[in-house]
């Protein structure tokens, strides 16, 4: 099972920031946050990982909180095509395996 | 740009026959691949971990003599559905996971739609 919890759906306007929210509170101490997207019928798109501290890509920023339980993927200036499905995925430790969650669609408004 | 791929993107095929379907890392070596599948309003579900140069491993409920795993170089993982039906109509995705300097990434393909008619 995943061990992610995340909204079912959000919206968000063109040209602000999207917040998408993850809850990982079973989380380890040597587990990884992998964010990913999917657009319609198209494999799912790498974003971004952390461990426990803040990262920043050119796609995104992932903002983990000191207690790792939670975590919010923030997409600075959203655009019509970052309208997808986002996945917050917990890496099995050792494996390497991602087990995905229902994860939030996002629809970004004009 | 890509840099995991996957051939046939789309392929049709008659109830009985088996379908191949290829996925390469472009630009690094994987000793680990993973296929999933995904059925419509679905998420991805994981099938199997391919490893390079030894058998692969299935996760519960995937039936391993019907969905064949070969990952015989460092770049290449096939998945042969044997005997296909409709039911195993469904889009099919790899990955690959790319080694990093601290943490490595894994990195999809663009998906192989399978019709089953």
């Amino acid at each position: 099972d995943a061990k992610t919890t995340q909204p079912t759906s959000m919206d968000c306007a063109e040209g602000r920031a999207a917040n998408l929210p993850c809850n990982h509170s079973t989380i380890s101490g040597n587990e990884y946050v992998y964010w990913y997207r999917q657009i319609h019928s198209q494999g799912p798109q790498y974003i971004i990982h952390g461990l426990k501290n803040n990262e920043t890509n050119e796609m995104a920023s992932l903002i983990i909180t000191e207690d790792r339980k939670s975590s919010t993927l923030i997409l600075p200036h959203a655009t019509l095509r970052d309208t997808a499905v986002y996945y917050c995925i917990v890496r099995v430790g050792g494996t390497g395996k991602l087990i995905f969650g229902q994860g939030t669609t996002l629809q970004v408004k004009p | 740009g890509a840099v995991v791929s996957q051939h046939p993107s789309r392929v049709i095929c008659k109830s009985g026959t088996s379908v191949k379907i290829e996925c390469r890392s472009l630009d690094f070596q994987a000793t680990t691949m993973f296929w999933y599948r995904q059925f419509p309003k679905q998420s991805l579900m994981l099938m199997a971990t391919s490893n390079e140069g030894s058998k692969a491993t299935y996760e519960q409920g995937v039936e391993k003599d019907k969905f064949l795993i070969n990952h015989a170089s460092l770049t290449l993982s096939t998945l042969t559905v044997t005997s296909a039906h409709p039911e195993d109509s469904s889009f099919y995705i790899c990955s690959a996971i790319r080694p990093g300097f601290y943490t490595d990434t894994q990195y999809f393909g663009p998906g192989t739609r399978l019709t089953v008619l």
